[in-house]
């Protein structure tokens, strides 16, 4: 099994809306990665996660809350977004690096997320 | 802070043609570099990942090849199809064990029938 799974697929919400997005993997990757990505730009890392601790937050703002409750799950909680925020967000997740590891990185299909 | 670069930013072929694609970055001091192919609205495939201490890895009609000391690395597909038309970034991942990964802005390949 070489899928990561992130639900939902697509996302409307309004300004003041409370939203999830869930990320899962089962390859027993102990690295997961968010990152958001504007139509005919490449991915911009937000957050890296490393055996369930937050290792980098690329200054992203409080209105993005990461979340990784165990090992195969990685949440990115949204609350009062902007239009601006409308992106794809794609999960990620890989072996750490270091010795043995490849560090290959596998993504998700994506949440499409539509602020209005 | 490592940059990441790819030539050309479009491409169209035809169909049959060999093509190579580019991808430049500034630090040697890289852990791996991996190619990506996503199409749109698509998430992210990996095709092929090579690690600092290798040179080179194919996959199928696919070969990656890796120069460090010189910051390149060419994704080459032999006898294009129009099914390869898709938009193809190559990631460079720095030395360090927190995983950072940089992307390049890609190249977007059109395959003519």
């Amino acid at each position: 099994d070489t899928e990561v799974t992130q639900t939902p697929k697509h996302l409307v919400m309004g300004m003041t809306n409370k939203k999830s997005l869930k990320c899962e993997q089962h390859m027993g990757h102990r690295a997961m990665y968010w990152y958001k990505q504007k139509a005919k730009k490449p991915p911009e890392l937000m957050f890296v996660y490393s055996y369930e601790k937050l290792s980098i937050n690329e200054s992203v703002p409080s209105r993005f809350s990461p979340e990784c409750p165990n090992s195969s799950l990685l949440n990115l909680h949204l609350h009062a977004l902007q239009p601006e925020d409308s992106a794809l967000y794609l999960c990620a997740s890989s072996q750490r690096g270091g010795k043995g590891n490849t560090g290959e990185l596998f993504f998700g299909e994506g949440s499409r997320l539509t602020v209005l | 802070k490592q940059e990441v670069t790819q030539i050309p930013a479009a491409l169209s072929v035809p169909e049959g043609e060999n093509l190579v694609l580019n991808c430049s970055f500034t630090d040697s001091a890289i852990y791996n570099l991996q190619w990506f192919r996503q199409d749109p609205g698509k998430g992210l495939t990996s095709l092929l990942l090579i690690q600092s201490s290798q040179r080179e890895q194919t996959s199928g009609r696919l070969n990656a090849s890796l120069d460090k000391s010189s910051g390149r690395s060419t994704l080459y597909i032999a006898a294009s199809q129009p099914g390869d038309s898709a938009t193809y970034l190559c990631a460079v991942r720095g030395n360090t064990n927190a995983g950072k990964s940089t992307f390049g802005d890609g190249t977007t390949l059109t395959v003519k029938p």
